[in-house]
Formats: C-alpha cells, sequence, structure tokens
C-alpha cells in the first residue's frame, strides 16, 4: 500500500534543530514524476509549504524559511528528511510529508496527491 | 495570516449544497495558475479532493466539483453528507515573493 510516514522527535528545545524523517512505502521516490515535499500547520491557522525535493537532489524552499531549512533525498532507503535551524515557539506545528505531482512542466499546475498522517512537533524548554 | 483566503467556517443540512470560496490575487489565482482542493477529515491525513480547478482524482465523489475564474476559485459539495464534515483547504502557486506553493487558511465544514 502506497503510503508516507513521518518520523522525529515530537519535542525540540528552542534555538535547537527539529529533524524529521519521511519514509516512502508501496512506491520508489526516485519516480520522475514527483517532487517529496514538507508542510505544516501551526495550531490554529492554515497550512505552510516548507519546501519541496526532487529524487536528483534539486529543491525548492519557501523564501520566508529557506536560511533555516534543509530539505535532502536518500533514494537507497526510500526517505527524505527536514531539518529547521534555530527554532522558536512559532515552528510548533504539525508537520506533513506529502508527494508532490510535477508531471506537467508548469510548476503552477503541480500540486500534492498523497500525505502522510502528519506528526506534531512541539517546541519547549 | 495565509496567502489565499477561505471563510473560516461553513455548514449545510445533509442533503443541501454549500460552497467554500478562495480568494487570491495578481501574484497567484489571477495569473492562470491552477488551485487545488484538499479535504481533511477528523485524525486523518489531507486528501487531494479536486486538482487543476476541476478534475477529480479517482474514487472522489462527482458531489465534489470545483470552479476558478479571475483571482478567485470555489469548491461546491451537493448531497452534503455527515461523512463530508472536516477542513478543506485550496492551494495554488504564487510568485517566488511568498511561495511558491500558497494555501487558504482552511475552512471548517460542519453538518448540521
Amino acid at each position: 500500500q502506497l503510503q508516507l510516514q513521518e518520523s522525529g522527535p515530537g519535542l525540540v528545545k528552542p534555538s535547537e534543530t527539529l529533524s524529521l524523517t519521511c519514509t516512502l512505502s508501496g512506491g520508489s521516490i526516485s519516480d520522475i514524476r514527483y517532487n517529496w515535499g514538507w508542510l505544516r500547520q501551526p495550531p490554529g491557522k492554515g497550512l505552510e509549504w516548507i519546501g519541496s525535493i526532487y529524487y536528483t537532489g534539486s529543491i525548492y524552499s519557501n523564501p520566508s524559511l529557506k536560511s533555516r531549512v534543509t530539505v535532502a533525498v536518500d533514494t537507497s532507503v526510500n526517505q527524505f528528511s527536514l531539518k529547521l535551524t534555530s527554532v522558536t515557539a512559532a515552528d510548533t506545528a504539525i508537520y506533513y510529508c506529502a508527494r508532490q505531482f510535477r508531471d506537467i512542466g508548469n510548476p503552477s499546475f503541480w500540486y500534492f496527491d498523497l500525505w502522510g498522517r502528519g506528526t506534531l512537533v512541539t517546541v519547549s524548554s | 495570516q495565509s496567502v489565499l483566503t477561505q471563510p473560516p467556517s461553513v455548514s449545510g443540512a445533509p442533503g443541501q449544497v454549500v460552497t467554500i470560496s478562495c480568494t487570491g490575487n495578481s501574484s497567484n489565482i489571477a495569473t492562470g495558475s491552477a488551485v487545488h482542493w484538499y479535504q481533511r477529515l477528523p485524525g486523518t491525513a489531507p486528501k487531494l479532493l479536486i486538482y487543476s480547478n476541476v478534475i477529480r482524482p479517482s474514487g472522489v465523489p462527482d458531489r465534489f466539483s470545483g470552479y476558478r475564474s479571475g483571482a478567485s476559485a470555489s469548491l461546491a459539495i451537493t448531497g452534503l453528507q455527515a461523512e463530508d464534515e472536516g477542513d478543506y483547504y485550496c492551494q495554488s502557486y504564487a510568485s517566488r515573493l511568498n511561495g511558491p506553493w500558497v494555501f487558504g487558511g482552511g475552512t471548517k465544514l460542519t453538518v448540521l
């Protein structure tokens, strides 16, 4: 069954680095039709796209987070990862990994067609 | 504050029609960027409901339909069912200043 699963610590201290991994099962992360993305939803707020990566390593990042975000992919184990540095309470959110369909060349048509269930990350001392 | 604007909540009785709006501007929807819709039911992962403005993925009932015009889009749900209760989000593509992939704040649908 095709699915994505996030994993990582649920509690991170302020100023430290948030690290999450997403594992794809039932498919290949090297599928040329897709990017692999990270999104989040802070409590009481809307969804925010963080960044996406193609299996070749090409990265797309949200300009508002770019200086703190690292996204990486490991095709050998069908995983991709997120690192967010210097976290504050504002980074407390449910973090989702998702597959982003990119088959049509124009990025304005790309969308997220498979999501993980999400993992709550709380930033607190 | 989300880039795309959605009403915080809508409600309807079983069998009725509800519409959820998604308003953008000249840097996103109005440029011709596609609008996509997602459904998140309680305790579940978000699910793609409509893509490229009007297309339903396989398995999505035809009770769900999408429409885009100008700088806005809408999602219509006909024959409302109790199982439709949840959160709905629109998504589009914006200039690199605030994106590029941007979302609405979400709309909570309550089935009365």
